[in-house]
């Protein structure tokens, strides 16, 4: 089966300043990449997802992801970021015609003042 | 947001007694899901649904139950419920023939077992 890992469980950063989350993934065939953020309290919800096509994707909020197949990453950046960003970010990914979708173990950004 | 409403929100149980956790929907979505959250683990998934009364086993099932007797509702039941199923847990729907689309997540529901 896919597995998802998120190399860093925190990564706190300061206000304007740029960010990656590192995220690597294993699976034996193709696969969907996902990339969600969880603000306090609340669900999960849709930050980009890489299906096919150009591998740098464009999501909300100013966050973008590269789709590396050769070493199976799927790293979230943006290059400023604001208090508001601070939320815990997970990473997912799912194989061609399956249901099984795999959440990495989440990373917390804190961006501080 | 997505029309999607868990309940209860929080609830306190003990150890051996049956639970029930429902999720419903307003958008008219094929697939539903069931997940947990526990730290360090992410989400894992549960059980789903992609259509009335067809379900499927998720990475943890055992000690679950589902039931799908209308589109718009999903209903998660541990028959005896045990300390390591203390967790919160997120409905999440999809419209799509494949789960491609965009999974659309509920606020969660807080369950604690004594």
């Amino acid at each position: 089966a896919q597995s998802v890992t998120q190399l860093d469980s925190q990564v706190p950063v300061f206000e304007e300043a740029p960010v990656e989350l590192r995220c690597n993934y294993s699976s034996s065939v193709s696969v969907y990449l996902f990339w969600y953020v969880q603000y306090p309290n609340q669900g999960l919800q849709l930050l980009l997802k890489y299906l096919s096509g150009s591998t740098l994707v464009k999501g909300i909020n100013g966050f973008e992801a590269e789709f590396n197949k050769s070493q199976t990453s799927f790293h979230l950046r943006k290059p400023s970021v604001h208090i508001s960003d601070t939320a815990e970010y997970f990473c997912a990914v799912l194989l061609y015609n399956n249901n099984d979708m795999r959440f990495g173990a989440g990373t917390r950004l804190t961006v501080k003042p | 947001d997505a029309g999607i409403t868990q309940s209860p929100r929080h609830k306190v149980t003990e150890t051996g007694t049956p639970v029930t956790l429902r999720c419903h929907q307003t958008e008219n979505h094929r697939y539903m899901y069931w997940y947990r959250q526990d730290p360090g683990h992410g989400l894992r998934l549960i059980h789903y649904s992609y259509g009335v009364k067809d379900t499927d086993k998720g990475e943890v099932s055992d000690g679950y139950s589902v039931s799908r007797s209308k589109t718009e509702d999903f209903l998660l039941t541990l028959e005896s419920a045990t300390s390591s199923q203390t967790s919160v847990y997120f409905c999440a729907i999809s419209s799509g023939v494949t789960g491609t689309d965009t999974q659309y997540f509920g606020p969660g529901t807080r369950l604690t077992v004594l």
